[in-house]
């Protein structure tokens, strides 16, 4: 079964510091895997994807997997920041787009 | 830009009442979903469908049931609300068979009282 697991429920960082959003995930071949993020008032959006090998935002995020892990970093937080964000996980090769599986998210809150 | 658009932000129904939400995507996008986002538990798939007229179980579909008659509209519906059913849905759409990009509606606050 496909699992992804997002251990902070809650994080709050210093404006300025650096910020890290952990997932885990656990699946057996080499799955997909993406952040998404909902700001207050808008609707959720997808942030990034780690096929793609991007940053945005200033967010990157490197799939271990040796560690299971597709934790989203950036180095410097700001006030605009602060938001919901999920991991999610897509097995591939499967049709239907049926089997995106979401982590339960963190809120992430950056202090002034 | 792909817009997906549900029909109410807020809705406050009874218990036991008969609950559709719409849900309205521009892009001739073949999927779409609806999810429900609790405190705790995340995104959870309810319901989904891949053509009109076609639809599959996602991980909580009991309670609810769906309608995709035009590729564009994909209706949640609610036959008999109960207040553990109280959420916000999201609809979301994408285009294709593989795991693309997902496009997301601003959600429907359903309380039920």
């Amino acid at each position: 079964a496909q699992r992804v697991t997002q251990p902070e429920k809650l994080l709050s960082v210093f404006k300025g510091a650096p910020v890290e959003l952990k997932c885990n995930y656990s699946y057996s071949g080499s799955p997909e895997l993406f952040w998404y993020v909902q700001y207050s008032r808008q609707r959720l959006q997808l942030l990034l994807r780690h096929i793609s090998r991007e940053s945005i935002k200033g967010f990157t995020a490197d799939l271990n997997k040796g560690e299971t892990s597709f934790h989203l970093k950036k180095p410097f937080a700001q006030e605009e920041d602060s938001a919901m964000y999920y991991c999610a996980l897509s097995p591939p090769g499967e049709t239907g787009a049926n089997n995106l599986f979401f982590g339960t998210g963190t809120r992430l809150t950056v202090i002034p | 830009d792909v817009k997906v658009t549900q029909s109410s932000r807020y809705l406050v129904k009874r218990t036991g009442e008969k609950v559709f939400l719409e849900c309205v995507q521009d892009m001739d996008h073949e999927n779409m979903f609806w999810y429900r986002q609790d405190p705790g538990l995340g995104l959870r798939l309810i319901y989904f469908s891949y053509d009109v007229k076609m639809k599959e179980k996602g991980d909580i579909p009991e309670g609810y049931s769906v309608s995709r008659e035009k590729k564009e509209r994909f209706s949640l519906i609610l036959e008999s609300a109960s207040t553990n059913q109280t959420s916000m849905y999201l609809c979301a759409s994408s285009f294709g068979q593989t795991n693309e990009k997902l496009f997301f509606g601003s959600g429907t606050q359903l309380s039920v009282l």
